[in-house]
């Protein structure tokens, strides 16, 4: 494998902040990926980094240190719907890999 | 928006019966995808394809064969199914061919597949 490791859980309180973290080994990828799971659904794309830096998408932002094969997805202004899973993939070789996921759960 | 349906939610199958999962994309996408997701794995490749009857073996093909004949459809085959399959199977596509080897578009899943093996 790739070796992308991330904690396996987090639990954090409506209206904070919460940053989730992806680390990898660096000779592998070619940008790295960010998906949002809900229990039972489909991961569903939230973010790419391409590039070193912090993107950000509204309430979302990642940020990418390719040098360092390290990501992190933040989360503002939590809601209880962004009680998910959260799971970064690196794409390399015509694959992606994925890591094992981040659970995060938003109490109120 | 694009559409990967699979063609059943739930299975329960019995040890040594051929299955067939099924998967389409209604977005002219290139490149399509099987994993398996298990608590504590992750998601495990099994088997993609970029182009039409074209595959390649992912990270644990063994028990698993697959077949792209139209490029909006692409089967998971257990041939003689096994507990050790029971899984969440997702399809899933992406439009492009790598670029250095490397994809810079996402993944666009369906909703899975619950397989049992009993």
């Amino acid at each position: 494998g790739q070796n992308i490791d991330q904690p396996t859980e987090m639990t954090a309180t409506e209206g904070a902040i919460v940053q989730i973290n992806c680390t990898y080994q660096t000779s592998g990828f070619n940008g790295l990926f960010w998906y949002q799971q809900h229990a039972g659904e489909a991961p569903t794309f939230l973010s790419y980094n391409v590039l070193d830096g912090l993107e950000e998408k509204g309430r979302f932002s990642s940020f990418l240190s390719r040098s360092k094969g390290y990501s992190y997805l933040l989360l503002k202004e939590l809601q209880m719907k962004d009680s998910a899973s959260y799971l970064c993939a690196g794409p390399r070789n015509n694959k992606f890999y994925f890591g094992s996921g981040t659970k995060l759960n938003v109490k109120p | 928006d694009v559409k990967v349906t699979q063609s059943s939610r739930y299975l329960v199958k019995r040890t040594g019966e051929k299955v067939f999962l099924e998967c389409v994309q209604d977005m002219d996408h290139e490149n399509m995808f099987w994993y398996r997701q298990d608590p504590g794995l992750g998601l495990r490749l099994i088997y993609f394809s970029y182009d039409v009857k074209m595959k390649e073996k992912g990270d644990i093909p063994e028990g698993y064969s697959v077949s792209r004949e139209k490029k909006e459809r692409f089967s998971l085959i257990l041939e003689s199914a096994s507990t050790n399959q029971t899984s969440m199977y997702l399809c899933a596509s992406s439009p492009g061919h790598p670029q250095g080897g490397s994809y810079n578009s996402p993944l666009h899943f369906g909703n899975g597949t619950r397989l049992t093996v009993t």
